[in-house]
């Protein structure tokens, strides 16, 4: 079964503190995305990434990095976490190519920041 | 840009009512048009798709038509289940590539027996 893995449901950080959110796909796909997912606004893309080591910034990928060393990980990285940065996040993986290819995402995780 | 309009839920049914969320998107180009579910506490998972003008996406009762001239793709279920609240979200994508997806802002159905 086709799987999209976060490490964490929930995280509740300061502000400043430096936040990492891991997913990992076990489906071999190239593309991997980042989204933030807030009430009203639907999901917005923050990064994502076709390849090990390349990425690509979305529509709002201020205050944030990521990180992909290996084909089935894809990291989010807040610099210095602040309260606007309070959200759902939410990792997807896709196949790449030509065709249509559906996005596979994980189950989320809530990050609180104080 | 290309962008998604849903209507605003939250849309409130009793249990075997019929059910419709609009869903309209300005791009310039052909996209493909999808609606993914997301249940409480989980992520997103695709629903239905469907990537030409007047194709039919159909899953799990739930169905809806690329409609290219009034650039529309509504949500339809004829008789809905207290299973089926969730908040359902309309996309679209171009090919040829990294498959991006944009979103709509997502309607909450909430189905009570």
């Amino acid at each position: 079964d086709v799987k999209v893995t976060q490490s964490s449901r929930y995280l509740v950080k300061r502000t400043g503190e430096k936040v990492f959110l891991e997913c990992v796909q076990d489906m071999d796909h190239e593309n991997m995305f980042w989204y933030r997912q807030d009430p009203g606004l639907g999901l917005r893309l923050i990064y994502f990434s076709y390849d090990v080591k390349m990425k690509e910034k979305g529509d709002i990928p201020e205050g944030y990095s990521v990180s992909r060393e290996k084909k089935e990980r894809f990291s989010l990285i807040l610099e210095s976490a602040s309260t606007n940065q309070t959200s759902m996040y939410l990792c997807a993986s896709s196949d790449m190519g030509l065709a249509v290819y559906e996005q596979y995402f994980g189950p989320g995780t809530r990050l609180t920041v104080t | 840009g290309d962008s998604v309009t849903q209507m605003e839920g939250p849309v409130t049914l009793s249990e075997e009512a019929f059910l419709t969320i609009n869903c309209t998107y300005t791009a310039t180009g052909y996209p493909s048009l999808f609606w993914y579910v997301q249940y409480p506490g989980e992520g997103l998972q695709l629903l239905l798709k469907a990537t030409k003008a007047d194709d039919k996406g159909s899953n799990k009762g739930f169905e809806a038509t690329y409609r290219k001239e009034t650039t529309s793709f509504h949500l339809e279920k004829g008789s809905v289940q207290v299973s089926d609240s969730a908040v359902y979200f309309c996309a679209l994508m171009f090919s040829g590539g990294y498959n991006k997806l944009i979103f709509g802002a997502g309607t909450r159905l909430a189905v009570h027996p």
